[in-house]
């Protein structure tokens, strides 16, 4: 199985500020990389997948880049309503596997 | 708007099997374009993907728990089903069925099932 390393697993952020959460896969997975957004006692929402790609609807405050092993998902300009869990996972080969959660909260 | 909706028992018995169904409303089970998923949740943990099936019946599972899961589709009734036999209580969960095209993209909102006696 291809393991997804987060990080940093929790981070507290102003609002405003830029936030940058990291992704590392075990072996390399081409841009088959895709980040969620989960809040407390909800669903995920998928944000991103091919690494870079927007979800529909989803706002441009959220980018996604990165290629082989290494990616980020960034989030610009750090509003109340983003504080969330965030996860990244592959789908370059099944079993599909999701990275243990980087929680951004608002200081 | 696409709405996937999960059903099923919210207690089941350790070395009993765990059902669930997922209800879809607002489009068609039957698209080419897509898969069906289940993922599901550990109570304070993170995802673990359960496994895909497309509306032919073509299915990938987790090999963690492919020995215990079976996934179904029945067009008829527009629903994908979720069967995880011998469940113990690292089972209990929330389980979220949602619709994959390319990655999940539409999710249900999730059923809390408990492995208790």
């Amino acid at each position: 199985d291809i393991q997804m390393t987060q990080s940093p697993s929790s981070l507290s952020a102003s609002v405003g500020d830029r936030v940058t959460i990291t992704c590392r896969a075990s072996q390399g997975i081409s841009s088959y990389l895709a980040w969620f957004q989960q809040k407390p006692g909800k669903a995920p929402k998928s944000l991103i997948y091919a690494a870079s790609s927007l979800q529909s609807g989803v706002p441009s405050k959220f980018s996604g880049s990165g290629s082989g092993t290494d990616f980020t998902l960034t989030i610009t300009s750090l509003h109340p309503e983003d504080s969330a869990t965030y996860y990244c996972q592959q789908y370059n080969s099944y079993p599909w596997t999701f990275g243990q959660g980087t929680k951004v909260e608002i200081k | 708007q696409l709405q996937l909706q999960e059903s099923g028992p919210g207690l089941v018995k350790p070395s009993e099997t765990l059902s669930l169904t997922c209800t879809v409303s607002g489009g068609s089970i039957s698209s080419s374009n897509h898969y069906w998923g289940w993922v599901r949740q550990p109570p304070g943990k993170g995802l673990e993907w359960i496994g895909n099936i497309y509306y032919s019946g073509t299915t990938y599972y987790n090999p963690s728990l492919k020995s215990r899961v079976t996934i179904s589709v029945d067009t008829s009734k527009n629903q994908f089903s979720l069967r995880l036999d011998y469940v113990t209580a690292a089972d209990t969960a929330v389980y979220y069925c949602a619709r994959v095209l390319v990655v999940p993209d539409y999710w249900g909102q999730g059923t809390l099932v408990i492995v208790s006696s």
